[in-house]
């Protein structure tokens, strides 16, 4: 079984750029999750779907992020524009359904310089 | 609101010797536990779980963790660690019932020695 696909596996930009990621599931989960982690921190949730509603977005910096499940399947994150502290790994996870063991992909490197 | 505390950032143990990584967690209700390890540059992988009956937990390469619900705590042990356990160890809580997001701690980050 194939896991959770996530590109570009690392990105460097400058602030005020923009950026997208691209996440992949585990085939049949209709969970996919969206997490931020800043170095030397655990992951934070940034947002999660169930198919292609959306459940939680409450710590999405809903001002410069943005993300969409179009068709359940596939997900982007963007950040337009980026800021320094934006700098992070953006992790995708997906599950079966909402509760159940979450399966991570290896995540993307954002550096904004 | 749940919260999780791993208390050692860092721990340093020799090979082959025992470790214990210590989680507190904090919830006014019932919790799922995890423990998810990440080698460097990988995404988390599920190390075990607790969801409900034995409170002692065997997971995946050798490890096993102990729910203790009177001092709120999910500790992660092994007996004899390799080289290749080197990685950051993180906790996690789920409130049990309805909708709730998983809360990760910082992590620890189990350095072995050869």
């Amino acid at each position: 079984e194939a896991g959770v696909a996530q590109s570009p596996r690392y990105k460097i930009i400058e602030k005020r750029q923009s950026v997208a990621f691209w996440c992949n599931p585990i085939s049949g989960h209709a969970t996919l999750y969206w997490y931020q982690q800043i170095l030397g921190q655990g992951p934070k949730l940034l947002i999660q779907f169930q198919n292609n509603g959306v459940v939680d977005d409450s710590q999405l910096p809903k001002d410069r992020f943005s993300a969409e499940r179009l068709k359940g399947v596939d997900s982007t994150l963007k950040i337009q524009p980026a800021k320094l502290e934006d700098s992070a790994v953006y992790l995708c996870a997906s599950s079966s359904t909402l509760g159940n063991e979450q399966y991570f992909g290896p995540g993307t490197r954002l550096t904004v310089t | 609101a749940q919260s999780v505390t791993q208390l050692d950032s860092q721990v340093p143990v020799f090979e082959e010797a025992p470790v214990e990584l210590r989680c507190n967690y904090s919830s006014s209700v019932s919790v799922y536990l995890f423990w998810y390890v990440q080698y460097p540059n990988q995404g988390l992988q599920l190390l075990l779980k607790y969801l409900s009956g034995s409170t002692l937990v065997k997971g995946i390469n050798g490890f096993e963790a102990e729910f203790n619900k009177s001092q709120t705590s999910f500790h992660l042990r092994k007996p004899s660690v390799h080289i290749s356990d080197t990685a950051e160890y993180f906790c996690a809580v789920l409130l049990r019932g309805g909708y709730q997001k998983v809360t990760f701690g910082t992590g620890t980050k189990l350095q072995v020695i050869p």
